[in-house]
């Protein structure tokens, strides 16, 4: 069974620019959830959309958005890139509110 | 006061031994606690979870939950080499599916 996917792996962007991360959960979960993960901290949670429907949000700023589709895949667009921006972006898909599990990451870096 | 308090580490153990790694929360209100396993440059991996108070044992691989003293804990019997890697502590309460997760303890098991 396919796992959690996520595209791009890698991304390279300027101050300013906008960024829009995808990610396909497992088959059968609804559930998708983002969470942003600088380098030697834990995973911040980000959003989480359930039926296409935002049930939960992080304290991150407007300038992080995100929604889902009717096929449970989902999107994170993140707007007038920071250089804090810079860290790895996960996906986490789950069947229920309680086990997640975590795709590849897209590794965003912001000059 | 952090909401999830993990020792950071680097916690160094010989081959075989018994590596025992320890997380504290804040909020009463928790009710589903995880250990991911994060290798260098890799995304979290789901490898327990634990939902009561007491033992929970996957392998060699023990889950203890003690919500009275809100710490939770993770035991690895017979380390071995493969298990170094960066052990993340999650708590999530009843509302929704948002982790909250420690900063992570880094495991060493030295042959």
């Amino acid at each position: 069974d396919a796992g959690v996917t996520q595209s791009p792996t890698h991304l390279i962007k300027t101050r300013g620019q906008h960024v829009t991360l995808r990610c396909s959960p497992i088959s059968g979960h609804k559930s998708v959830s983002w969470y942003q993960q600088v380098l030697g901290q834990g995973p911040q949670f980000i959003f989480q959309y359930y039926e296409k429907e935002e049930r939960g949000r992080g304290n991150f700023p407007d300038r992080f958005s995100a929604r889902q589709f009717p096929n449970y895949s989902s999107e994170l667009n993140v707007n007038a890139l920071l250089l804090g921006d810079s860290a790895l972006y996960l996906c986490a898909s789950s069947l229920t509110f309680n086990e997640q599990f975590f795709g590849p990451g897209t590794r965003l870096t912001v000059l | 006061q952090k909401e999830v308090e993990q020792n950071s580490g680097p916690l160094s153990v010989p081959e075989g031994a018994i590596a025992s790694l320890n997380c504290t929360y804040s909020d009463r209100g928790s009710q589903s606690f995880f250990w991911y396993r994060q290798y260098s440059g890799k995304s979290p991996e789901l490898i327990m979870s634990i939902y009561s108070n007491g033992d929970k044992e996957d392998g060699r691989f023990t889950a203890q939950l003690n919500k009275a003293s809100q710490y939770v804990s993770l035991l690895i019997r017979d380390s071995q080499p493969s298990d170094s890697a960066t052990y993340l502590c999650a708590v999530k309460n009843n509302q929704g599916g948002k982790l909250i997760f420690g900063q992570g303890t880094e495991l060493s098991v030295k042959p």
